[in-house]
């Protein structure tokens, strides 16, 4: 089966850098994903790790072990339009159907 | 950029009616998913398609079928709803192809009395 655990809430000010968390227990694995979730929306996608290491894309970074089962996304120079929930996602398999088990979102409150 | 449809954005129904979601993708998308997200549960997967007329159960497909007729389009049904089924519906679409991130519609607000 599959444990996505990822906290539940995080608070922090605007300009700083907030690192949300992520571990994860699957049956296979094929990639990681992060998604931005801003309330009354739908999730979009922020980032993709399959290979161990980090991926960077502007304010947004995302890393991965996959040894430790561990993957954390960074943002930097936090902005208010940041306030949303990230969820993080493992792909269990690759190919067709390539179907994603999310853990159950960490909700971010940006504060001046 | 692709763009993922749902035919309502909030359904008021009663206990024991039929209900029908209805999800249209724009992007020739391979893959189509049926979630249902509850606060503290987040996104659940209820069914997936991979193909026309394909389609295969998620983690929560207990009370709900689903239909894929044509390529674009992946309807979830609740045969006999149930006040356990209010819930935010979210459709999602991929291409099957590289990184294969998921796009998702703007979800249905059921509410079921």
């Amino acid at each position: 089966g599959q444990n996505i655990d990822q906290p539940t809430e995080m608070t922090a000010t605007e300009g700083a850098i907030v690192q949300i968390n992520c571990t994860y227990q699957t049956s296979g694995f094929n990639g990681l994903f992060w998604y931005q979730q801003h309330a009354g929306e739908a999730p979009t996608f922020l980032s993709y790790n399959v290979l161990d290491g980090l991926e960077e894309k502007g304010r947004f970074s995302s890393f991965l072990s996959r040894s430790k089962g561990y993957s954390y996304l960074l943002l930097k120079e936090l902005q208010m339009k940041d306030s949303a929930s990230y969820l993080c996602a493992v792909s269990p398999r690759g190919g067709g159907g390539n179907k994603l088990t999310f853990g159950t979102g960490t909700q971010l409150k940006v504060e001046l | 950029d692709v763009k993922v449809t749902q035919s309502s954005r909030y359904l008021v129904k009663r206990t024991g009616e039929k209900v029908f979601l209805e999800c249209v993708q724009d992007m020739d998308h391979e893959n189509m998913f049926w979630y249902r997200q509850d606060p503290g549960l987040g996104l659940r997967l209820i069914y997936f398609s991979y193909d026309v007329k394909m389609k295969e159960k998620g983690d929560i497909p207990e009370g709900y079928s689903v239909s894929r007729e044509k390529k674009e389009r992946f309807s979830l049904i609740l045969e006999s709803a149930s006040t356990n089924q209010t819930s935010m519906y979210l459709c999602a679409s991929s291409s099957g192809q590289g990184i294969d991130e998921q796009f998702f519609g703007p979800g249905t607000r059921l509410t079921v009395l």
